[in-house]
C-alpha cells in the first residue's frame, strides 16, 4: 500500500521565518511528488518534482526531491501570513492516483 | 475556463436521505476523482475514473456511488447518508500527460 508521510503535522512561526516542511514517500513505481497549499477552500498546486536534485521555485518556496532517500522538502523563505495554509504533500504512481500525506498546517504569526 | 466546479457547496442531508453531488470541468480532461477530506485525515480517494463510461474504487468507496456518462462530468451519490458521511468533498480531474489534480471549490456536507 502507498503510503506519503508529512512532518512536522503542525508549525507555528513568526513573519519572516524560514521554514522547512518535509514528505517522505513510499509509491509503487513512483512517477512524480506534488505540493498543494491549501487555506479555507481547495488544494492549489504548487509544484510536481520527477527528477531527483531538481529544485523547483516559485518566489519564496522551493521544493526539492531525493529519489534515493525517497523525500522531498518545501522551503518558504521570509515568511508571511499569507503563507498560513495546509501543505499537503502527494505521492503519484503508475495507477493514475495520488496519495496524500495528511498535511502539515503552518500557522504564521505577526 | 470556469476549471472544476462543484455542485452543491453546501447541504445538509438527514439520516437516511439521498444525494446527488456533481462534477463538472472544463479542460477536457480524461481523468476525474472524487475525494472526503476530514479533520486529522487528509484527503482520502472515494472514487475515480479514467474514461468516459468507467469508474473504479479508491481508499474509501463503501456507501458511495459514481458515473461518468460524459467526459466533463462525474457525479457523487450517496444513497442512504449516514452521520459518518459528513465531511468536506472535493472533486478533481487532471490530464492524460501530467498528474497534477485540479480540485474543484468542495462540497460541505452535514449528515444530521
Amino acid at each position: 500500500e502507498d503510503k506519503v508521510v508529512q512532518s512536522p503535522l503542525s508549525l507555528v512561526v513568526h513573519e519572516g521565518d524560514t521554514v522547512t516542511l518535509n514528505c517522505s514517500y513510499e509509491v509503487t513505481n513512483f512517477r512524480s511528488l506534488l505540493w498543494y497549499k491549501q487555506e479555507k477552500k481547495a488544494p492549489t498546486f504548487l509544484f510536481m518534482l520527477t527528477s531527483s536534485g531538481i529544485e523547483k521555485k516559485s518566489g519564496r518556496l522551493s521544493s526539492i526531491l531525493d529519489k534515493k532517500e525517497l523525500f522531498s522538502i518545501l522551503n518558504i523563505t521570509a515568511t508571511q501570513t499569507g503563507d498560513s495554509a495546509i501543505y499537503l504533500c502527494a505521492g503519484g504512481g503508475s495507477n493514475y492516483k495520488l496519495t496524500f500525506g495528511k498535511g502539515t498546517l503552518l500557522t504564521v504569526n505577526p | 475556463n470556469a476549471g472544476v466546479t462543484q455542485t452543491p457547496k453546501f447541504r445538509v442531508l438527514k439520516t437516511g436521505q439521498s444525494m446527488t453531488l456533481l462534477c463538472a470541468q472544463d479542460m477536457n480532461h480524461e481523468y476525474m476523482y472524487w475525494y472526503r477530506q476530514d479533520p486529522g485525515m487528509g484527503l482520502r480517494l472515494i472514487h475515480y475514473s479514467v474514461g468516459e463510461g468507467t469508474t473504479a474504487k479508491g481508499e474509501v468507496p463503501d456507501g458511495y456511488n459514481v458515473s461518468r456518462l460524459k467526459k466533463q462530468n462525474f457525479l457523487l451519490g450517496l444513497e442512504s447518508a449516514a452521520p459518518s458521511q459528513t465531511s468536506v468533498y472535493f472533486c478533481a480531474s487532471r490530464g492524460r500527460d501530467s498528474d497534477t489534480q485540479y480540485f474543484g471549490p468542495g462540497t460541505r456536507l452535514t449528515v444530521l
